[in-house]
C-alpha cells in the first residue's frame, strides 16, 4: 500500500549510543520532514529535505543528523543519544506547491 | 509567546454535541491553515486545510479562518465517540509549519 512508514515503532537505548530512525514513503514526494512530539511543546521540526541530497535545519536540529540519498528514504540519526532526546518522532512528506503534509505513525524512542 | 496558541482542553462533550475548537496565531505572514486529528499512538491525520479566510466545510467538519484577527476554528457537528482524539491546529508558510500543542477531545456515548 502507498504511504509513509517508520521503523522501528518502539526503541529503547542507552545514553551515548547511536540510533537511526528510518522513514520510507511510496508517493515520490519531494519534501520530507522529521518532527519530535513532546508534552507541552506540540510538534517541533528537526530537519527537512526538499529533494534528494538537499537538507536543511528546522527548529531543533542539535544532536541530530539526516541524509537523503534516495527520494523515498529520509533516515534520522542520533549520533550520541541523550535523555533529553526521549520523545516520539514523526516523519512526514508532501508534494510540490501547496500540498499538505502526511505523517507516519511515529517511533517512540526512550533513552535510559 | 508561541506562534500558534491553542485552547488547552481537555474537552469532554456528550455524543451529538457541536464542538468548537479554537486557535490563534501571531505571524501575519502565515498563509496555510490546517487541522490534524491524532489518535492515541498514531500519527497526525490531515482533517482540513485552507489557504484563505472564510469557511470550508467537509461533512460534519467546518474550518473557519479569520486572517484579520488571526483566529482559526474547527467546528464538529453531531459529534461521535469516534471523534475522540487530539486535534492539532497548524499554521505557517510554504517553508515551515507551526503546530499548536493540541486539544484533547472526548465524546461521551
Amino acid at each position: 500500500d502507498a504511504g509513509i512508514t517508520q521503523s522501528p515503532r518502539y526503541k529503547i537505548t542507552e545514553t551515548g549510543r547511536q540510533v537511526t530512525l528510518m522513514c520510507h514513503q511510496t508517493w515520490s514526494h519531494s519534501y520530507m520532514f522529521w518532527y519530535r512530539q513532546d508534552l507541552g511543546h506540540g510538534l517541533r521540526l528537526i530537519y527537512y529535505s526538499a529533494a534528494a541530497d538537499i537538507t536543511d535545519k528546522g527548529e531543533v536540529p542539535d544532536g541530530y543528523v539526516v541524509s537523503r540519498s534516495k527520494t523515498e528514504n529520509f533516515p534520522l540519526t542520533l549520533e550520541s543519544a541523550t535523555r533529553s532526546q526521549t520523545s516520539v518522532y514523526f516523519c512526514a512528506s508532501r508534494g510540490f506547491g501547496n500540498q499538505p503534509q502526511h505523517f507516519g505513525d511515529g517511533t517512540r524512542l526512550s533513552i535510559l | 509567546q508561541k506562534e500558534v496558541e491553542q485552547d488547552p482542553g481537555p474537552l469532554s462533550v456528550p455524543e451529538g454535541a457541536i464542538v468548537s475548537l479554537n486557535c490563534t496565531y501571531s505571524n501575519s505572514a502565515f498563509q496555510y491553515f490546517m487541522w490534524y486529528r491524532q489518535y492515541s499512538r498514531k500519527g497526525p491525520e490531515l482533517l482540513m486545510y485552507t489557504y484563505s479566510s472564510g469557511n470550508k466545510e467537509d461533512g460534519r467538519f467546518t474550518a473557519q479562518v479569520d486572517k484579520s484577527s488571526k483566529y482559526i476554528s474547527l467546528f464538529i457537528r453531531d459529534s461521535q465517540p469516534s471523534d475522540s482524539a487530539t486535534y492539532l491546529c497548524v499554521s505557517g508558510s510554504a517553508r515551515q509549519l507551526t503546530f499548536g500543542s493540541g486539544t484533547q477531545l472526548t465524546v461521551l456515548p
